[in-house]
C-alpha cells in the first residue's frame, strides 16, 4: 500500500526564519514520483516540484530546496528566509508509475509565517 | 489563458438533492481527476478518467458519479446517497502516458444542509 505521512500538522515561524516541512512515504515500488504542492488560502493547489525515484539529487529553486533521501523514504522541503506569502498548506504526494497517474497525498502541513 | 475552470466557487444544497459540479479544462490534457478535501485531511481521489468515455473509481467513489463525454469536460455528480457531501472539491488534469504533475482548478466548496 502507498502512504504519505506529513507529521507536522501546523507550523508557525517568524518572518525570515528557515523552516523545513517533513514528508515520509511508503511504497514497495522501485519506480515512483514524488511531488510538493502549495495550497494558498484561495484553495487552488500550485505545483512546486516533481522528483522521480532514481534522481536523489537535491534541488534548489530560489528560497526553496528539497532533500530526497531514498534510504529513509523522505522528501523534505525547506523554505529559507520565510516570507508572509509563504503562508499556506503544503502537500507532499506520491505517484506510482503504473496506475494511471494516481496520486497519494499526505494530510498537509499548514505553515503560518508571522510578520 | 490555459487552465482549469470549476464553477461555481460556492454551492449550497438541501439534503436529498443531487448536485453536479462542473470542471472544464483547455489544456488539451487527456486525464482528469476529482478529489475531495476535508479539513485537516489530504486530498482523496473520487474518480479519474484517462480518456474520453472511460473512467475509474478512486478511493471514495461511493455516492458520486461522473461522465466524460468530451475531452475538456469532467462533471461530478454528488448524489443523495453520499452520506457526508459537505466538502471542498478539486478537479485536476494532466497529460496521459507518463507521470506528469497534475494541474488543479480553484475548487468548489459544497455545503449541504
Amino acid at each position: 500500500a502507498q502512504k504519505v505521512t506529513q507529521a507536522q500538522t501546523e507550523i508557525s515561524v517568524v518572518e525570515k526564519e528557515d523552516v523545513t516541512l517533513d514528508c515520509v512515504y511508503e511504497t514497495r515500488d522501485t519506480t515512483y514520483y514524488l511531488f510538493w504542492y502549495k495550497q494558498p488560502p484561495s484553495g487552488e493547489l500550485v505545483f512546486l516540484i516533481r522528483r522521480n525515484s532514481f534522481d536523489e539529487q537535491n534541488e534548489i529553486s530560489g528560497r526553496y530546496s528539497w532533500n530526497f533521501q531514498k534510504s529513509t523514504s523522505s522528501f523534505n522541503f525547506t523554505i529559507t528566509a520565510s516570507q508572509v506569502v509563504d503562508s499556506a498548506v503544503y502537500f507532499c504526494a506520491l505517484c506510482r508509475t503504473n496506475t494511471g497517474n494516481q496520486f497519494y497525498f499526505g494530510t498537509g502541513t499548514s505553515l503560518t509565517v508571522i510578520p | 489563458d490555459g487552465g482549469i475552470t470549476q464553477s461555481p466557487k460556492y454551492l449550497f444544497r438541501k439534503e436529498g438533492q443531487n448536485v453536479t459540479l462542473s470542471c472544464e479544462q483547455n489544456l488539451n490534457h487527456d486525464a482528469m481527476y476529482w478529489y475531495r478535501q476535508d479539513p485537516g485531511q489530504g486530498l482523496r481521489l473520487i474518480y479519474y478518467s484517462q480518456i474520453v468515455n472511460d473512467f475509474q473509481k478512486g478511493d471514495i467513489a461511493e455516492g458520486y458519479s461522473v461522465s466524460r463525454e468530451k475531452k475538456e469536460s469532467f462533471p461530478l455528480t454528488v448524489t443523495s446517497a453520499q452520506k457526508n457531501p459537505t466538502a471542498f472539491y478539486l478537479c485536476a488534469s494532466s497529460p496521459a502516458g507518463t507521470t506528469y504533475e497534475q494541474y488543479f482548478g480553484p475548487g468548489t466548496r459544497l455545503t449541504v444542509t
